[in-house]
């Protein structure tokens, strides 16, 4: 399965709201979908398990929803922690996960 | 607070064996699945393998056959070789955790690079 991550790069202000979409070339279970933050130098973070469910720390302006092969990961009100690169990732019983090529959220 | 942290070498010849070891502080290493991932300059994530404290494991296809993901003995760390590498194995490596379908937990990762 190929995740495609659109837009590669979103260019927003603080305050604002950021959408972010994955799509699975062929669908997927939701419950095996995630998003992940990751900021140079850091390690990766995990934000949106089970495709809607936050991990722990994760504040509520984060929120996943999707399903079938479209999926979508929001952040309401971009606060200055935000901006960073997104990934999602996709796990199947063979097992193998997948991840997307990212999206990345600039300061405009 | 639970911690990982990859080291080893960070330059390797190519045909050499690429080692890492990944320390676990904090956290019992019996208590969930255990992954190498690994990200080529300017690419996507890529999964290399995981490792169950029962000594069990299971590698990318894309992979097998050069990689072994294995425990310490002291049961703490647990490590990663790939064999036979040239350029395209150069790659920021991260260890990480995941109970599930998803890493709860991922180390900052290090740079192996490939050259002679």
């Amino acid at each position: 399965i190929v995740l495609t991550q659109s837009p590669g790069t979103l260019s927003l202000s603080p305050g604002e709201r950021a959408t972010l979409s994955c799509r699975a070339s062929q669908s997927v279970l939701s419950r095996y979908l995630a998003w992940y933050q990751h900021k140079p130098g850091q390690a990766p973070r995990l934000v949106i398990y089970g495709g809607s469910k936050r991990a722990t720390g994760i504040p509520d302006r984060f929120s996943g929803s999707g399903s079938g092969t479209d999926f979508t990961l929001t952040i309401d009100r971009l606060g200055p922690d935000d901006f960073a690169v997104y990934y999602c990732q996709h796990y199947d019983n063979a097992p193998l996960w997948t991840f997307g090529l990212g999206t990345k959220v600039e300061v405009k | 607070q639970v911690q990982l942290q990859e080291s080893g070498p960070g330059l390797v010849k190519p045909s050499e064996t690429l080692s890492l070891t990944c320390a676990v502080s904090n956290a019992s290493i019996t208590t969930s699945y255990w992954s190498w991932i690994r990200q080529p300059p300017g690419k996507g994530l890529e999964w290399i393998g995981y490792l169950h404290y029962t000594g069990s494991t299971i590698y990318n296809p894309s992979l097998r056959g050069r990689v072994t993901i294995s425990l310490s003995a002291s049961r703490a760390q647990f490590s990663l070789k790939l064999t036979s590498v040239t350029a395209a194995d150069t790659a920021l490596y991260y260890c990480a955790r995941h109970p599930g379908a998803s890493f709860d937990l991922w180390g900052r990762g290090t740079l192996v690079t490939v050259s002679s």
